[in-house]
Formats: structure tokens, sequence, C-alpha cells
């Protein structure tokens, strides 16, 4: 079973709607969650960390974090084509100190 | 966030030689890491590179093929040595920031630029 698995998409929303992204983890003893985003031909950028059960805001990206369910999810409001990138979730284990990366899941947002 | 650089940018190498990749952060960090990102791929952990021991070194990755240094707290080189052309991808160092928020410590890692590498 992988550490952490995302869809792989593509997902393709229209500008200005919602895109969400989910993520789920399977070492219950993780405490660091991450988004990164990736735009093509480039490094991988952080843009939401999360710690605590609930949902964390910045902007139009939300994050969204249920350790019961082993779940993170993050929701960006009102997409823009520029939100067009490749969203990995990462996550930290304390039992390794390492992080785990998903695969990433594809987002276009279409104007 | 800590500033990273990497050199080169990109590189086209002949199969059967070694390429050694540059990191440099802006600060002093504890953890620095090597990563590979293959094509259409996620990120797959190379090694952690220690300051003052040997790089420890994840499952299918071997000091021979990939050594490591870490001479300082803000540089460190990975050199992808004998490259085939399975080699081709692209590597990624990057630094973990650990900060306190209250009584609670966060850690983040960093990515830098990356280094594009083609084997022919």
């Amino acid at each position: 079973q992988k550490e952490v698995e995302q869809n792989s998409g593509p997902l393709s929303v229209p500008e200005g709607a919602i895109a969400s992204l989910n993520c789920t983890y399977s070492d219950r003893v993780s405490q660091s969650f991450f988004w990164y985003r990736q735009y093509s031909g480039k490094s991988p950028e952080l843009i939401m960390s999360i710690y605590s059960n609930g949902d964390k805001e910045d902007g139009r990206f939300t994050a969204q974090l249920n350790k019961a369910s082993q779940y993170v999810s993050l929701l960006i409001r009102d997409s823009q084509p520029s939100d067009s990138a490749t969203y990995l979730c990462a996550v930290n284990s304390y039992t390794g100190n390492q992080f785990y990366f998903g695969t990433g899941t594809s987002l276009t947002v279409i104007p | 966030s800590a500033v990273i650089s990497q050199k080169p940018s990109r590189d086209i190498c002949q199969r059967g030689t070694s390429l050694t990749i540059q990191c440099q952060v802006d600060s002093q960090v504890t953890m620095m890491f090597w990563y590979r990102q293959q094509p259409g791929q996620s990120l797959t952990l190379i090694a952690t590179a220690n300051q003052g021991s040997e790089a420890t070194y994840e499952s299918g990755f071997v000091i021979d093929k990939f050594p490591i240094s870490r001479p300082n707290l803000t540089f460190s080189t990975l050199t992808v040595s004998n490259m085939s052309p399975e080699d081709s991808s692209i590597y990624l160092c990057s630094v973990e920031d650990v900060r306190l928020q209250g009584p609670v410590s966060t850690d983040t890692q960093y990515f830098g630029p990356g280094t594009r590498l083609t084997v022919l």
C-alpha cells in the first residue's frame, strides 16, 4: 500500500469554479501535511501546510484535514487558468522523519 | 523560506560519464535531501545528506552510483555516476525548515529549482 495516494486526474474545472483535490495517507502517526504546486518544468512550490484537524484557509486555498479518516484535501476557490498545474500531497511521518509524496493530481482550469 | 540554488540547471551528457550537481542554500540547514523526478512521475527520495556523516540512502539507491557530499550546513553535491539513459530525470535538492509555532514544532521542505539531466 502506498504511503500517500492521490487521484492522478486529470481534473478539469471551468474558470471561477471550485477545484477539489483529495489525498489519503496510510501512516496514522503522521503529523504534518502539505500541498505543493508544480508547474510543468518547474520544481514543487509549497502552497499550504496543515497540522491539526479542521480547515485552514489562505486566500483562495483551503486545506482540510481529517486524521480519523486519514484524509487531507485542498480546495481552490475561484479557480484561475494560472492554477493549472500538478498538485502534490505530502505527508511527514515522524516514524522516520521522512516526507512521503503522492503521485500528484493534474489540474486544468479552462478559461 | 530559504533560498536554494542548483547548478547546473540542465545538462546533456554522454553515457558512461558522471555529473555533479551542486545545491547551495542561503542559510544554515540541518537536513538536505536529494530527489529524482522522472518524466510524468512524482518525487522519489534518493538520500538524505547529513553534515559530518555519510548520506542515508533509500532503498534502490547506492553510494557508488549517487555519491553525496555535505561539507557544511549550506552546501551539498550529488554525483550521478556512470550514467545511462535511464538516469535522465530532474534532480531536486530540498531543505528542511524547522520552526517553533508556540508549543508545536513544524517542519517543511522547500525545493531548489532542479537540474534537468538528459543522458544520450
